[in-house]
């Protein structure tokens, strides 16, 4: 099956800066997706980027689906946007495929 | 527009019970998702619907798993005689997707159950 991979696995950051994070994957598909998961365990929806570029905010996703990666960009983080962010893929219609998370800690 | 709702959020139960979870999709959407998601690790899928048909089973979904989605509207997940390593939080997701298409389209996600198996 497809594999996921992201880094760093941890990040850790004061407030004000900005980050990086990297997912790549094994094999072409269908969909991309950009998480938040809170302290809860909710996962809070990012991105829905396949390919191309999107902006929400401080927050930016671009996915070069011909090279089999996505970054996601936080700009001036937050301690709010402390928490674990996965990327999940998807091939044909079907289920997601997830990579063990990034951890990003910002301290005040 | 409510999003997906789970029921309950936790659940602490004995090892050997049974334990059945709800999933309440958003309306519109006609695929239903059940992923499990176990400390430090990101969520594995275990099956999905179709509306009321169940299209794919992960080798996770061990025989005392099963789920069900009757009218095609919410799900439920029974784990039968529980072990000490269903402990995890689970996970519904919903999407819409057009008849006969391959063309997925956005999951959104439930505040998830934990269960814990003591």
């Amino acid at each position: 099956g497809i594999q996921v991979e992201q880094s760093p696995p941890d990040l850790i950051l004061q407030e004000g800066a900005n980050s990086t994070l990297r997912c790549n994957f094994s094999d072409s598909v269908n969909n991309l997706q950009w998480f938040h998961q809170n302290p809860w365990g909710q996962l809070i929806n990012l991105f829905y980027i396949p390919s191309g570029t999107k902006q929400n905010g401080r927050l930016s996703a671009t996915t070069v689906a011909t090279e089999r990666y996505s970054l996601l960009y936080i700009s001036s983080s937050q301690t709010t946007d402390s928490g674990v962010y996965f990327c999940a893929v998807e091939q044909g219609a079907q289920k997601l495929v997830f990579g063990q998370g990034t951890r990003l800690t910002i301290n005040p | 527009d409510t999003g997906v709702s789970q029921d309950p959020r936790h659940k602490i139960t004995k090892r050997g019970q049974n334990v059945t979870f709800r999933c309440d999709p958003i309306s519109e959407h006609n695929r239903l998702y059940w992923y499990r998601q176990t400390l430090g690790q990101g969520p594995e899928f275990l099956t999905y619907f179709q509306n009321e048909a169940q299209l794919e089973k992960s080798r996770l979904l061990s025989d005392r798993f099963s789920a069900e989605r009757p009218k095609g509207s919410f799900s439920t997940l029974e784990i039968q005689r529980t072990e000490q390593g269903d402990s995890a939080m689970y996970l519904c997701a919903s999407s819409f997707e057009e008849a006969g298409g391959s063309i997925s389209y956005e999951q959104y996600f439930g505040p998830g159950t934990r269960l814990t198996v003591t």
